[in-house]
């Protein structure tokens, strides 16, 4: 079946703009992760949804970015004022469900962000 | 101090050799441990996972667990030029910080395998 998907695979913005990263979580999955990777950072969790509520937004880096999930399936991850420090590769990961037993966590592809 | 580390490498290795890949961990909430294999431009792949301390194998892979040192290891057996990637260890507790469920990373290691 198909695996996360994620749009748009690039993203080169300018400072200030706003931009808004897409996720498709695979089909009955109903949690979903929200990752940066970034050269100095590594890779950092940023919030989790299960099914469309977030239990803890302290993850999020500041509070231009917001997350929401919509119907049990869609995420956007959402930065405002977008600043330099921003350019990282946001990526996305949807499991059958979070706590209290782990379950794998499948990755999407990831977007890159570039702010100028 | 970072919660886990991991060096960054790169570490070039010949075909065939055996790879040993580690990781260090300050928070005894982790209880999960897991190995992901992410290639240039893709998303990482889970490799292996484990619960408790010990080994376990798969394949040319395995996870060692130590959580008295708080240290875990991955080994290839038989490194083939298609295991050239970046290894990122990751871990997860009931209270990791940002959430409950979201994984802690190292910053990963980039492996060569010279043909």
């Amino acid at each position: 079946g198909a695996g996360v998907s994620q749009s748009p695979s690039n993203k080169v913005t300018e400072k200030g703009k706003d931009v808004e990263l897409r996720c498709d979580p695979i089909s009955g999955h109903t949690a979903l992760y929200w990752y940066r990777q970034s050269l100095g950072q590594g890779l950092e969790f940023l919030i989790y949804f299960q099914g469309n509520s977030a239990p803890d937004k302290s993850g999020l880096p500041s509070d231009r970015f917001s997350a929401e999930r919509t119907g049990g399936s869609v995420s956007t991850l959402t930065i405002q004022r977008t600043q330099q420090e921003d350019s990282a590769v946001y990526l996305c990961a949807s499991s059958l469900g979070g706590r209290p037993a782990y379950n794998e966590q499948f990755f999407g592809p990831g977007t890159r962000l570039t702010v100028l | 101090q970072k919660e886990v580390e991991q060096d960054p490498g790169p570490l070039s290795v010949p075909e065939g050799a055996i790879v040993s890949l580690n990781c260090t961990y300050s928070n005894s909430a982790f209880q999960y441990f897991m190995w992901y294999r992410q290639y240039s431009r893709k998303g990482p792949e889970l490799l292996m996972y484990t619960y408790s301390s010990g080994n376990k194998e798969d394949g040319r892979f395995t996870a060692q667990v130590d959580k008295s040192s708080k240290y875990i290891s991955l080994f290839i057996r038989d490194s083939q030029p298609s295991d050239s990637a970046t290894y990122l260890c990751a871990m997860l507790g009931w209270v990791t910080g940002g959430g409950a469920d979201g994984l802690t990373f190292g910053k990963g290691t980039h492996l060569i395998i010279q043909p």
